[in-house]
């Protein structure tokens, strides 16, 4: 198993471009996480779902949205990208618990907005 | 919703010493305690976790002590090596503290 992969692992963007962060997982886990690093500011959850199909918003939503197709994928994206949202970005799934039970991550993808 | 504290931030030791990085949450609902490392340039991983209903948990050389009632859970490393320098986290279920940067010195 691969677990949890993402791309890509750089990207640099200017302001007000858009992108979408790709995060796939083999492990048939039900339950996928965005968060995003900040140096020094610990993990912040953007988004996650519970299922394909259903999403729902986590402590710092504001500029992203999410969708979920499938069980494999959960893809964010950035609309009018913007020098606050520099960050490195993580992908995580979980299973059975969800928030109860172990997160498996991704190596995370490296952000520049200029 | 959930608030996790954790300190210090950084913590230097020498090989050999023990360490201890200590977390306080808000939200006496939370059950679920785990901690990760995050190694340079990689995603976290998780190293051990404990459940509220025990105080204590051990694998090896780590060990992690939850009080329920003051709200705060510890991680505590014995016998440091230099591989166990990297960044340590806390979380409440899914909210994170903002980490602690363990250095091991020679």
């Amino acid at each position: 198993n691969a677990g949890v992969t993402q791309t890509p692992k750089f990207r640099i963007l200017k302001i007000g471009q858009s992108m979408t962060l790709q995060c796939t997982q083999d492990m048939n886990h039900n339950y996928m996480y965005w968060y995003r690093q900040d140096p020094g500011m610990g993990l912040k959850l953007i988004y996650y779902s519970v299922g394909a199909g259903i999403t729902d918003k986590g402590e710092v939503p504001n500029g992203y949205n999410v969708s979920r197709s499938t069980t494999e994928d959960f893809p964010l994206r950035l609309e009018l990208a913007a020098p606050s949202q520099t960050s490195v970005y993580f992908c995580a799934s979980s299973y059975p618990r969800g928030a109860d039970d172990e997160q498996f991550f991704g190596p995370g993808t490296r952000l520049t907005v200029l | 919703g959930e608030n996790v504290e954790q300190h210090p931030s950084t913590l230097s030791v020498q090989e050999g010493d023990s360490a201890v990085i200590k977390c306080t949450y808000s939200d006496s609902a939370s059950n679920y305690f785990p901690w990760y490392k995050q190694e340079l340039g990689k995603g976290p991983q998780l190293i051990i976790d404990i459940r509220s209903n025990v105080g204590e948990k051990k694998d090896q050389r780590i060990a992690v002590t939850l009080n329920k009632t003051a709200k705060h859970f510890s991680l505590h490393i014995t016998e440091t090596q230099p591989e166990d320098s990297a960044v340590y986290f806390c979380a409440a279920s899914i909210a994170f503290g903002t980490g602690t940067r363990l250095q091991v010195t020679l």
